[in-house]
């Protein structure tokens, strides 16, 4: 069974500082990953992916994550945070070889202090 | 081009009574996707469909929840006899063949009183 943990329920971060957002996972095989985010009154939308190749991927929003395959992490990333970046981010798992389902984690909320 | 769209937004049902949730994903996309979001947590991954075909419904929590897809595009998720437990955010996914990201609808707030 594949599973996704994200350790905080919230984080708070100052405008302008670094923001890491933690997930770890558990798949059987190959991990596919995601990274969603979900703004108020709004639909999830996808952020970023790890599919195969580099480990460091980029996406939306300037964004990247980091696939760590020994520590079983994928941790979400941005350098200078922005207070419209507050928000609910999801991590998310398929396990590669596996069928479509995707497994989201419960989310950790994002709150960006001016 | 258009998103995934999904209607009603918002449904109040009495307990026993039978609702339908409407799906439109992005035209084109093979895969769609429906999930339950419970207030607070992540989507539950509930059923998968690869144009018509129902290739993956371990997620429906009882037979009295049913999908469909009849023509590969709109899809429908009815729910029988709810129950307050049913009383969740309905979301609907779509993903385009080869990729893996999907786009989500705004959801279908579903309260059951």
């Amino acid at each position: 069974a594949q599973s996704v943990a994200q350790p905080e329920d919230q984080v708070n971060v100052a405008e302008g500082n670094p923001l890491t957002v933690k997930c770890t996972y558990s798949v059987s095989g190959n991990p596919y990953l995601f990274w969603y985010v979900q703004y108020p009154n709004r639909g999830l939308q996808f952020l970023l992916k790890y599919i195969t190749g580099d480990n460091l991927v980029k996406g939306s929003y300037g964004f990247e994550a980091e696939f760590n395959k020994s520590q079983t992490s994928f941790h979400l990333k941005k350098p200078s945070a922005l207070v419209s970046d507050s928000a609910l981010y999801f991590c998310a798992v398929r396990d590669y070889g596996g069928y479509q389902k995707v497994t989201f984690g419960t989310g950790t909320k994002l709150q960006v202090i001016p | 081009g258009a998103g995934v769209s999904q209607s009603p937004r918002y449904k109040v049902a009495k307990r026993g009574q039978d609702v339908a949730l409407r799906c439109d994903p992005i035209s084109g996309h093979v895969s769609l996707f429906w999930y339950q979001q419970a207030l607070g947590q992540g989507p539950e991954f509930l059923t998968y469909f690869q144009n018509e075909a129902q290739l993956d419904k371990s997620g429906l929590p009882s037979d009295r929840f049913f999908a469909e897809r009849p023509e590969g595009s709109v899809s429908t998720l009815k729910i029988q006899r709810t129950q307050q437990e049913d009383s969740a955010v309905y979301l609907c996914a779509s993903s385009d063949r080869g990729r893996w990201e999907q786009y989500f609808g705004p959801g279908t707030r579903l309260t059951v009183t």
